[in-house]
């Protein structure tokens, strides 16, 4: 299986700032995905991370307010822009295995408190 | 994307007892998946069943499908404190873009 970090692992922004999360995966992946868990709640399915090319976002998420990037294939990051309190979220990256494609792997997760 | 989506349960049970959880979704899936979350970090994946699966083993773990019916059931048998997490079913569609349903939250008392 491969082997996710995410950076920062937690975080207290003020409203309006922007966070920057990282995502890095010890092996070339093809698939990346950006999840948000709200408190209490499941997993939202933001985007799905290409390589070269732009995001693919979820019905309710929009590349101004998520903008992702993926330079490589080992590598993505999410940014949460302009943020308020209803972005306070556990935010999560995961990957498709390469043997098994339909199984996904995640990342610890970023916990994110927004004031 | 779908939705699955669970029954909304918290169990809670002796070690030893068996638990189960059930989630139903509403449009058609290539395979659903279960997933655990441990005190809100990541998830892990315990088991896939494919559409064309009706039920599947994996050591302690048993999950059923009936897609007639549009539902899914998780088995942890001789359940362990160790097994304490948040429980999730999630549905693909083919496109490996994942659609989690609400979770049960298990409680294995020792």
């Amino acid at each position: 299986s491969a082997v996710i970090s995410q950076k920062p692992s937690r975080d207290i922004c003020q409203r309006g700032t922007s966070l920057t999360i990282q995502c890095q995966v010890d092996s070339q992946v093809t698939m990346m995905f950006w999840y948000r868990q709200q408190p209490g709640q499941s997993l939202t399915l933001i985007a799905t991370a290409n390589q070269g090319s732009e995001a693919t976002y979820e019905s309710g998420f929009v590349i101004d307010k998520f903008p992702i990037s993926r330079p490589n294939l080992t590598f993505s990051t999410l940014t949460v822009s302009n943020m308020s309190p209803e972005d306070s979220s556990i935010y999560l990256c995961s990957v498709g295995s390469t043997v098994f494609k339909e199984t996904q792997y995640f990342g610890p997760g970023t916990r994110l408190l927004v004031l | 994307s779908q939705q699955g989506e669970e029954d909304p349960q918290a169990l809670s049970i002796q070690e030893g007892e068996n638990a189960t959880m059930n989630c139903s979704y509403k449009t058609s899936i290539n395979n659903l998946q279960w997933y655990r979350q441990n005190s809100g970090r990541g998830l892990v994946h315990l088991i896939l069943i494919r559409s064309n699966e009706r039920e599947k083993h994996s050591g302690r773990l048993r999950v059923t499908l009936d897609t007639s019916k549009k539902s899914s059931s998780l088995l942890i048998t001789a359940s362990r404190a160790a097994d304490t997490a948040s429980y999730f079913c999630a549905t693909d569609d083919g496109n490996n873009r994942l659609a989690f349903g609400k979770g049960n939250q298990v409680v294995v008392i020792p």
